[in-house]
């Protein structure tokens, strides 16, 4: 069964450093999505990407965060000069072209910034 | 503005016994509406979801949920828990945006006594 897979699995940086997360998604889906989850709390939205563009994103998401499709596979969430608060789990997703999107989630890749 | 709440925070129940996770969600129209299962240290699993028709919904590992309107619930319902079944589960509903943007509940994590 296709799955959504991430790298890293896990992640320790230092505060500042920049971070790439990278996920690569269903084969023929063609939404893609980033949340995350800080330890105890609910999974958050991030940002949702069509078409080579964002589709929607939240607050959380700002200038700080930016996604790319770099090839056919790949979709990447960079974090340019992380903070101790961007220490959480980061889930990719993906979703087929359908009126319902259903999304089908990766592992997660576990971010600790100290 | 949409959300979601699952009241309880925790549960437990004795294995064998049946389960009912309760989810109600603030939303303007007709929901999209999953429920998710994250086993500890996993991602996050589709178990099933609603968007159209029969308002019972079957699942995976022997789970149904019953959308409400009336109610604005989503309660997910297993006849007889397994000790596997001890995990989190999130509801969540798709966002009027139709981007595919899911809001989570805040999760309900279940414990199940042998």
């Amino acid at each position: 069964e296709p799955e959504v897979t991430q790298t890293p699995s896990h992640q320790v940086t230092q505060m500042g450093q920049e971070v790439i997360l990278r996920c690569v998604p269903i084969s023929n889906h063609l939404y893609f999505y980033w949340y995350r989850q800080i330890l105890g709390q609910k999974v958050e939205f991030l940002v949702s990407f069509y078409n080579n563009e964002i589709s929607e994103k939240s607050e959380i998401f700002d200038d700080q965060f930016s996604v790319e499709r770099p090839d056919g596979s790949n979709f990447t969430l960079k974090i340019r000069s992380t903070k101790l608060e961007d220490s959480a789990m980061y889930f990719c997703a993906s979703s087929e072209p359908t009126s319902v999107k259903t999304q089908y989630f990766g592992p997660g890749t576990r971010l600790l910034v100290l | 503005a949409q959300s979601v709440t699952q009241p309880d925070i925790h549960i437990t129940v004795s294995e064998g016994a049946s389960l009912e996770l309760r989810c109600n969600y603030s939303y303007g129209a007709t929901p999209y509406l999953f429920w998710y299962v994250q086993s500890p240290g996993q991602g996050l699993q589709l178990l099933l979801k609603y968007f159209s028709g029969d308002t019972l919904v079957q699942g995976i590992k022997g789970f149904e949920a019953e959308f409400k309107r009336s109610q604005s619930s989503f309660n997910l319902r297993k006849p007889s828990v397994h000790w596997s079944d001890a995990a989190e589960y999130f509801c969540a509903v798709g966002a009027l945006s139709n981007t595919g943007k899911l809001i989570f509940g805040q999760g309900t994590t279940l414990q199940v006594k042998p």
